[in-house]
């Protein structure tokens, strides 16, 4: 079955600390995966797009891997600020076009 | 939000009336999606087009249907509403080919029906 599991659920870290979000994925055939940032009340909005040979990609202080072989994928966000408190949602796209969306991680970062 | 508007932003409706959502895109893309996001659930597709007049169902089909007459308007309608369709609603369009595909995302439309 195809499947995108994010963990944790909900998160929550203080202003300017790190924090890693996971993804682990059973879909085939594989095609990419996005991040998608989703602040409270508005729609998802694209951070980074990896194809199965790239292992690394950053945007900002976003930075997300890939590993194609465990099917596993990272987002890290550096020095956190208050405007990253939003829900982080894993996309997986098969080759026939078609999207595997994750729950969700809702990040929350206090001061 | 790439040029995507989603009317009305907001509406409570009476179980078993028609509810029509539109979506209104500015970037000429072929693709457009709607979805459907309830909690504990992750983005659920309900029906898709790859053209005007072009529609296929997605994965929550059931008691909705779609129509596309020009490119930049694709409307979701809720044919007799009920409670189990109150949710969030998502209209998303793409562009890119194939691997490096996007989907932009519209503000949504929150609906509750009584």
């Amino acid at each position: 079955k195809n499947q995108v599991e994010q963990s944790p659920q909900s998160l929550i870290i203080l202003e300017g600390k790190n924090c890693t979000l996971q993804c682990n994925y059973t879909v085939s055939p594989f095609s990419n995966l996005r991040w998608y940032k989703q602040d409270t009340g508005r729609g998802p909005v694209s951070l980074t797009i990896m194809t199965f040979s790239e292992n690394t990609k950053s945007n900002g202080r976003y930075t997300a891997t890939l590993d194609a072989d465990t099917k596993q994928s990272s987002l890290h966000i550096t020095a956190s600020q208050l405007s990253d408190s939003a829900s982080y949602i894993c996309v997986v796209s098969r080759s026939q076009g078609n999207l595997i969306f994750g729950k969700g991680t809702k990040l929350s970062v206090k001061p | 939000d790439a040029g995507i508007t989603q009317s009305p932003r907001h509406k409570v409706t009476e179980t078993g009336t028609p509810v029509t959502l539109r979506c209104h895109q500015t970037e000429n893309h072929r693709y457009m999606y709607w979805y459907r996001q309830d909690p504990g659930h992750g983005l659920r597709l309900i029906h898709y087009s790859y053209g005007v007049k072009d529609t296929d169902k997605g994965e929550v089909s059931d008691g909705y249907s779609v129509s596309r007459s020009k490119t930049e308007d694709f409307l979701l309608t809720l044919e007799s509403a009920t409670s189990s369709q109150t949710s969030v609603y998502f209209c998303a369009t793409r562009l890119g080919g194939q691997g490096q595909e996007t989907q932009y995302f519209g503000p949504g439309t929150r609906l509750l029906v009584l």
